[in-house]
């Protein structure tokens, strides 16, 4: 059985430019979360998705950044216009139901990288 | 708003050493997880524990849930290098959602 799968591992962008970061949740899994991680601040809660839909996107900034979560397909994390403080190790995780109880399977992230 | 501390921050050791690693609280907390996590690689889940007092084992790994749901401690017996890693706790918050805390990481030197 995959586990969610993260691509790219390692993405480079320039100052301006848009970042699409993909995630495929385990096989069964709806439930999608997005967070970013920097040295100093841990793991940070950016958007929760179900299939179609938006459920949580509190932790994600109003401007540049969108997440969706198709019908078919991967999940996608878009920046656009990335600035350097966007440079962080993004982690996608999935779970098979929602509740806190469950437990979170993470990706091995996608770090990303602005000059 | 809910926070988690979690001590030391950074931990160093020989191999054969015992360590505990702490998560506390001021709030009460639903249920609590435990992740490590390797550099390069995403959290990988180690245990839940949601009743208060509870008491789970892993290995060479022991993980305890505060009477209270407040705290809680993961110790770990006779560390080996593969021990080494990121250590992080998550509660289930008021909201249903998951606080993490910033992780303490663990260095087992041969």
């Amino acid at each position: 059985n995959a586990g969610v799968m993260q691509n790219p591992r390692h993405l480079v962008r320039r100052r301006g430019q848009e970042a699409r970061l993909r995630c495929s949740p385990v096989k069964g899994h709806s439930h999608v979360y997005w967070y970013r991680q920097l040295p100093e601040e841990g793991l940070k809660f950016m958007v929760y998705l179900q299939k179609e839909n938006i459920i949580d996107e509190s932790g994600m900034p109003k401007e540049r950044f969108s997440a969706e979560f198709p019908k078919e397909g991967p999940s996608i994390l878009r920046i656009q216009q990335v600035v350097r403080g966007d440079s962080a190790a993004y982690f996608c995780a999935s779970s098979l139901i929602p509740d806190t109880n469950s437990p979170l399977h993470f990706g091995n992230g996608t770090r990303l990288t602005v000059t | 708003t809910q926070l988690l501390e979690q001590s030391p921050q950074f931990l160093s050791i020989q191999e054969g050493e015992n360590l505990t690693v702490y998560c506390n609280s001021s709030s009460v907390f639903s249920s609590l997880q435990w992740y490590r996590q390797e550099p390069g690689e995403g959290p990988v889940l180690l245990v839940t524990v949601v009743t208060g007092g509870e008491v789970k084992k892993l290995k060479r790994l022991t993980f305890q849930f505060g009477d209270a749901r407040k705290d809680s401690s993961l110790h770990i017996t006779a560390a080996q290098t593969g021990d080494t890693g990121l250590y992080l706790c998550a509660g289930a918050g008021n909201n249903r959602k998951l606080i993490w805390g910033l992780g303490t990481s663990l260095a087992v030197n041969p």
